[in-house]
């Protein structure tokens, strides 16, 4: 199975302030289509995962700009540029490079 | 909009059915999944079907015990759960493949606990 590693697994960061999740696969996402398929959802407490963005860097229909996704091959970057207080929660990766599709451990982000 | 039904509590060994209702999208066109999260920990892909059922998929933890199964006429996706363990304890969220191997659309979530 692909293996996606995340890091850190925790961040507390100051309002405004910008935040940076990384994310590891322990294979290449490139598809043998071209597309890497690597996608970020975010969690909040109790509530169901939403995906913020697919293919590493294409935001979903109403995911705020301040939310980006970059990387290539085997390392993905997730980023919020000024942090607010709705942004809490845990950040996964996914990959649908191979089957299993596999998540990250998750990194929780709280609000120092 | 998916809404799931069908968790509970049942007994090491047991098992349960879980439904999954769709509307507001075209069903009969989507690959539908199933992906659990134990408490506390990360999400796990359990199993995947093609639209019209020709292809599935399981995580090699739940092959021979769990059977994904839907019905496009009736807007349903199913999982059916046998011989379950204290390690299938978790909420199970139907979910739609957006077609770029991710989910764009989850359910609420339903709970499943295995326990004596």
């Amino acid at each position: 199975d692909v293996v996606m590693t995340q890091s850190p697994l925790s961040l507390s960061v100051t309002l405004g302030q910008p935040a940076s999740i990384s994310c590891r696969s322990s294979q290449s996402l490139i598809h043998g289509d071209g597309n890497t398929y690597l996608s970020w959802f975010h969690q909040r407490p109790g509530q169901s995962p939403r995906r913020l963005i697919h293919k590493i860097s294409n935001r979903d229909s109403g995911v705020p700009d301040r939310f980006s996704g970059s990387g290539s091959g085997t390392d993905f970057t997730l980023k919020i540029s000024r942090v607010e207080a709705e942004d809490v929660g845990i950040y996964s990766c996914m990959q649908g490079r191979r089957w299993p599709y596999t998540f990250g451990q998750g990194t929780k982000l709280e609000i120092k | 909009q998916l809404v799931e039904s069908g968790g509970g509590l049942v007994q090491p060994g047991g098992s349960l059915r879980l439904s999954c209702a769709a509307s507001g999208f075209t069903f009969s066109t989507y690959w539908m999944s199933w992906v659990r999260q134990a408490p506390g920990k990360g999400l796990e892909w359990v199993a995947n079907m093609k639209p019209d059922g020709g292809e599935i998929d399981y995580v090699d933890s739940v092959k021979g015990r769990f059977t994904i199964s839907r019905d496009n006429a009736k807007n349903s996706l199913y999982l059916q759960m046998n011989s379950l363990r204290a390690g299938d304890t978790a909420v199970y969220y139907c979910a739609r493949d957006s077609g770029e191997r991710s989910v764009d659309v989850w359910g609420q979530g339903t709970t499943v606990t295995v326990s004596s």
